[in-house]
C-alpha cells in the first residue's frame, strides 16, 4: 500500500448507528487531517493532528469524534448523525502542519446517512 | 465575502485548446497556492504548488500567482480528454502550528475536454 488509504470507501448508516472511518498514511508524515466535501461546497477542514496531538477542531459537532493513536493512523468515529452529514470524507497527510507543506489526500469515504 | 472564489463551471472546451482556470481570494495572508485535480470518485491529487507571486511551469501546466490582485490561474496547454476533472484551488498562510493549518479551498471548477 502506498500513499493515503481510507476504509471503507462507501458507508450507509442510519441516524442511530455508530460507525468509524479509518485512514492510514504510508508517507512517513507527522500531520493528518479530516476534511468534509459536500456537493457544490468547498472542502471543509474538520480536524488537524500534529504528532498525534489535535491542534485544530474547526467547530465540528460532537457527533464527530476523531482519534489519532499514532502518526500513521487516523479515525473518525460517527454517532447519531444527521442526513445533512452525508458527504465525502477525505483524509489527508503532510510532513508537518503549516502552510508550507503540501497535503496528500486519500480517496475518501462516501457516507450516506439515512 | 467568501475567502476563495472559484467558478464551478462546467467549463467545456475542445481537445487541444488552452484552458484557463482561475481563483480569487480575499485573505492577504495567503502565501502558498496549490492546484488539485479531482477525478470522479477519487480524492484530490496535487498538481501544482507555488509560493508567493510568479509563474511555475510543469509540462503542459502553468500556475500563475498575482498577489497584488489576489488572483491565481492554472493554464493547461494542448488539453486532452484525460484532463477532464474538477480542478480545486487551495491556499494557506504561513502556519505556526497553532490555529487552522489546513488548506482553504475553492469550490472547484468542473472541466470537460471534448474529443
Amino acid at each position: 500500500e502506498t500513499g493515503v488509504t481510507q476504509t471503507p470507501r462507501h458507508l450507509v448508516m442510519g441516524m442511530t448507528n455508530k460507525k468509524s472511518l479509518k485512514c492510514e498514511q504510508h508517507l512517513g508524515h507527522n500531520a493528518m487531517y479530516w476534511y468534509k466535501q459536500s456537493a457544490k461546497k468547498p472542502l471543509e477542514l474538520m480536524f488537524v493532528y500534529n504528532f498525534k496531538e489535535q491542534t485544530e477542531n474547526n467547530s465540528v459537532p460532537s457527533r464527530f469524534s476523531p482519534e489519532c493513536p499514532n502518526s500513521s493512523h487516523l479515525f473518525l468515529h460517527l454517532h447519531t448523525l444527521q442526513p445533512e452529514d452525508s458527504a465525502l470524507y477525505l483524509c489527508a497527510s503532510s510532513p508537518a502542519v503549516g502552510g508550507v507543506y503540501e497535503q496528500y489526500f486519500g480517496p475518501g469515504t462516501r457516507l450516506t446517512v439515512t | 465575502q467568501k475567502e476563495v472564489e472559484q467558478d464551478p463551471g462546467p467549463l467545456s472546451v475542445p481537445e487541444g485548446a488552452i484552458v484557463s482556470l482561475n481563483c480569487t481570494y480575499s485573505n492577504s495572508a495567503f502565501q502558498y497556492f496549490m492546484w488539485y485535480r479531482q477525478y470522479s470518485r477519487k480524492g484530490p491529487e496535487l498538481l501544482m504548488y507555488t509560493y508567493s507571486s510568479g509563474n511555475k511551469e510543469d509540462g503542459r501546466f502553468t500556475a500563475q500567482v498575482d498577489k497584488s490582485s489576489k488572483y491565481i490561474s492554472l493554464f493547461i496547454r494542448d488539453s486532452q480528454p484525460s484532463d477532464s476533472a474538477t480542478y480545486l484551488c487551495a491556499m494557506s498562510a504561513l502556519g505556526s502550528g497553532g490555529g487552522a493549518d489546513g488548506l482553504t479551498f475553492g469550490k472547484g471548477t468542473h472541466l470537460i475536454i471534448q474529443p
